[in-house]
């Protein structure tokens, strides 16, 4: 059962342009909504989260967006740049970190 | 890397025999994790430990075992390795302070 649904799977995206990453959950026990970055032979790393008490959270050119009543969160990366291109995981669990529930992943492409 | 070690990086071993990755944190930190990353199924959790000699299941534990006798030293045992567990396999704390999860740099086990 899988309880967050990520998409898209994959995603291109030109330098200076805005990506877009949507996230879905069921379980509404939930309180906690990560997004990790991931470079090839690396492992995951925490980019930026938020809790149910905001709707959006900004983190440089990141930020989060959290729609409770939809049950979806999504991020958002501004000028997206090259560097950026990794592949991107949301996550959701309760009480932090612990027994995280993760999405299946997106591929981003930031192309000159 | 929150003071996480993973040994072996690599890995390769045929079917039925046994096999065990070792997780090692410097920080004291009392909640570790163990995740398999595969394609398609973003990151899934095997096992989890709340402390020394204290563990639970996660949802993938079917053909693993834990065990923890230190508090820096997480083991993930695969008694019986199958082609299935094939996959890049991350360890994970959850920081004693803030709460947030952190990774490993991964083992990649192969199982011919």
């Amino acid at each position: 059962q899988q309880q967050v649904k990520q998409s898209p799977q994959s995603l291109i995206v030109q330098k200076g342009g805005i990506s877009i990453i949507n996230c879905a959950y069921e379980n509404t026990a939930f309180d906690y909504f990560p997004w990790y970055q991931q470079f090839p032979g690396k492992g995951p790393a925490l980019l930026i989260a938020i809790n149910p008490d905001v709707s959006e959270k900004k983190e440089g050119r990141f930020t989060i967006s959290f729609n409770k009543s939809a049950k979806q969160f999504s991020l958002h990366i501004m000028d997206s740049q090259p560097g950026d291109s990794a592949t991107y995981f949301c996550a959701a669990g309760t009480g932090g970190g612990n027994k995280l529930t993760f999405g299946t992943g997106t591929q981003l492409k930031v192309e000159l | 890397d929150a003071g996480i070690t993973q040994s072996p990086r690599h890995k390769v071993t045929e079917t039925g025999t046994p096999v065990t990755l070792r997780c090692h944190q410097t920080e004291n930190h009392r909640y570790m994790y163990w995740y398999r990353q595969d394609p398609g199924h973003g990151l899934r959790l095997i096992h989890y430990s709340y402390g020394v000699k204290d563990t639970d299941k996660g949802e993938v534990s079917d053909g693993y075992s834990v065990s923890r006798s230190k508090t820096e030293d997480f083991l993930l045992t695969l008694e019986s390795a199958t082609s299935s567990q094939t996959s890049v396999y991350f360890c994970a704390i959850r920081d004693r302070v803030n709460e947030k999860l952190f990774f490993g740099s991964g083992t990649q086990l192969s199982v011919l």
